[in-house]
C-alpha cells in the first residue's frame, strides 16, 4: 500500500496568513493525489483534484501544486472559514490511501 | 442536487454482522462510481471500498480482508456495504461519497452512520 504522510500535523495561523501543507507518498502517485478539507463536526469537502485542479466552487485562495511523492496544499489569505483540518489522498492505486491530516487552528 | 443519507449503524457484538445503505437523490448510483469512507471519531479519514458505475467492479482496504461487500441496488438507488465478523477496531463514522472522477475523488459525501462495535 501507499502510504501518505503530511506536515505539519497541525499550524497556528492568523486571518490573512499564507498558509502551505506538505503531503508526501511513499512512492510515486504522479499527480494522482486529492485534497479534502474537513470542518469540525461535518463532512470532508473536495478541494483539488489531479494535484492542482480546483474542484467546481472552490475559491481562488486555494492552489495545490506537485507531482510525484512531493505536493503542496496552499492557502494564500487565510479566512475564518478555512479553520479545518486538511487531508490529502492518493488515487493513483488501490487501495486508495488518505494522509493522516493537517489541522490549521486560529493563533 | 445530489443527497446521500447512510443508514444502518448501531451497536453490534464483535463478530456481529451489519449491513450498511446509503440512499442517494438527485442523481442515480448506476452513472456514478461510489465510496465508503471511514472515520473514528476525532481521528483521520481512512478509506474502505469503492465500487464503479456499473456494480461490476469493487475494491477494498486492506484491513476488510474479505469480511466486507460492497454493492449497488439500481432499483432503489441505494449503495450498502455488508460487514461482517466485525471487530472493536471496526468502530468509526461510515461515509458513503458520490464519485465523478472515475473511481478517483469524492464530491459529495453523507453525514455519516455510526457503527460501534463492542460486547
Amino acid at each position: 500500500d501507499i502510504q501518505m504522510t503530511q506536515s505539519p500535523s497541525s499550524l497556528s495561523a492568523s486571518v490573512g496568513d499564507r498558509v502551505t501543507i506538505t503531503c508526501r507518498a511513499s512512492q510515486t502517485v504522479y499527480k494522482y493525489l486529492n485534497w479534502y478539507q474537513q470542518q469540525p463536526g461535518k463532512a470532508p469537502r473536495l478541494l483539488i483534484t489531479v494535484a492542482s485542479r480546483l474542484y467546481t466552487g472552490v475559491p481562488s485562495r486555494f492552489s495545490g501544486g506537485g507531482s510525484g511523492t512531493d505536493f503542496t496544499l496552499t492557502i494564500s489569505s487565510l479566512q475564518p472559514e478555512d479553520f479545518a483540518t486538511y487531508y490529502c489522498q492518493q488515487v493513483y492505486s488501490s487501495p486508495l490511501t488518505f494522509g493522516p491530516g493537517t489541522k490549521v487552528d486560529i493563533k | 442536487e445530489a443527497q446521500l443519507v447512510e443508514s444502518g449503524g448501531g451497536l453490534v457484538q464483535p463478530g456481529g454482522p451489519l449491513r450498511l445503505s446509503c440512499t442517494a437523490s438527485g442523481f442515480s448510483v448506476s452513472k456514478y462510481w461510489m465510496h465508503w469512507v471511514r472515520q473514528v471519531p476525532g481521528k483521520g479519514l481512512e478509506w474502505v471500498s469503492r465500487i464503479n458505475r456499473d456494480g461490476s467492479h469493487t475494491d477494498y482496504a486492506a484491513f476488510v480482508q474479505g469480511r466486507f461487500t460492497i454493492s449497488k441496488d439500481d432499483a432503489s438507488n441505494t449503495m450498502n456495504l455488508q460487514m461482517n465478523y466485525l471487530r472493536a477496531e471496526d468502530t468509526a463514522l461510515y461515509y458513503c461519497t458520490r464519485d465523478p472522477c472515475g473511481g478517483e475523488c469524492s464530491d459529495y459525501w453523507g453525514q455519516g452512520t455510526l457503527v460501534t462495535v463492542s460486547s
